[in-house]
């Protein structure tokens, strides 16, 4: 089955610094969406990405699909203490719309 | 976005007993998710709460083991049958906006389940 690479699994930054990670696949998706997840929440849809090349922001998040349509990253700018957690990314593949393949995570630390 | 809670938010149950999980949002939905998140894990769907007919499970989840109901198009519920510590996990619902695109999905708060 469909399968994402999420990369990479943590990362401990200083407060303040740029964050960026991605997903890959071996086959193609149709979209790309971005969630956070804190400690003991569901997690928290951040940005959804439709079109191959399509560059999103949501205030510091900026977000891409890649042209392949295999790929997509998240940039974090100037991160604060507040946007610790795990990130997930997820996709829906060709043969179904509604059904998401996550990623496996990436979890975010920030030392103030 | 829609608003969703579930019940209870966490639990502890013995091995060999059921427990049911329930999920409702303030506005209708058409499609509503179940996943489970195993400790430290990603997110892997368990099934389709389908309104007025049966759950679409994917591939090694059975009915018999997390049945569902759906009675309407705000409430669904998940039962975990036969608890075994390796259903030790955090449950979650999803459901799909209405007012936004099929793919985005809304999560609820999850229930983390421990089973000793």
């Amino acid at each position: 089955g469909q399968q994402l690479n999420q990369s990479p699994q943590s990362m401990f930054i200083q407060e303040g610094e740029d964050v960026s990670m991605n997903c890959t696949s071996s086959s193609i998706f149709n979209t790309w969406l971005w969630y956070k997840q804190d400690p003991g929440e569901g997690p928290v849809l951040l940005i959804a990405l439709y079109k191959a090349g399509e560059l999103t922001s949501n205030g510091r998040l900026t977000a891409q699909f890649g042209i392949t349509r295999k790929d997509s990253f998240l940039n974090i700018s100037a991160s604060i203490p507040s946007d610790v957690g795990i990130y997930f990314c997820a996709g829906s593949g060709v043969d179904s719309s509604y059904k998401l393949i996550f990623g496996s995570g990436t979890r975010l630390l920030v030392r103030p | 976005s829609a608003v969703i809670s579930q019940k209870p938010s966490r639990d502890i149950c013995q091995r060999g007993t059921s427990l049911t999980i329930q999920c409702q949002v303030d506005s209708q939905v058409t499609m509503m998710f179940w996943y489970r998140q195993q400790p430290g894990q990603s997110l892997t769907l368990i099934a389709t709460a389908n309104q007025g007919s049966e759950a679409t499970y994917e591939s090694g989840f059975v009915i018999d083991k997390f049945p569902i109901s759906r009675p309407n198009l705000t409430f669904s519920t998940l039962t975990v049958s036969n608890m075994s510590p390796e259903d030790s996990s955090i449950y979650l619902c999803s459901v799909e906006d209405r007012g936004g695109r099929v793919s985005e999905q809304y999560f609820g708060p999850g229930t983390r389940l421990t089973v000793t």
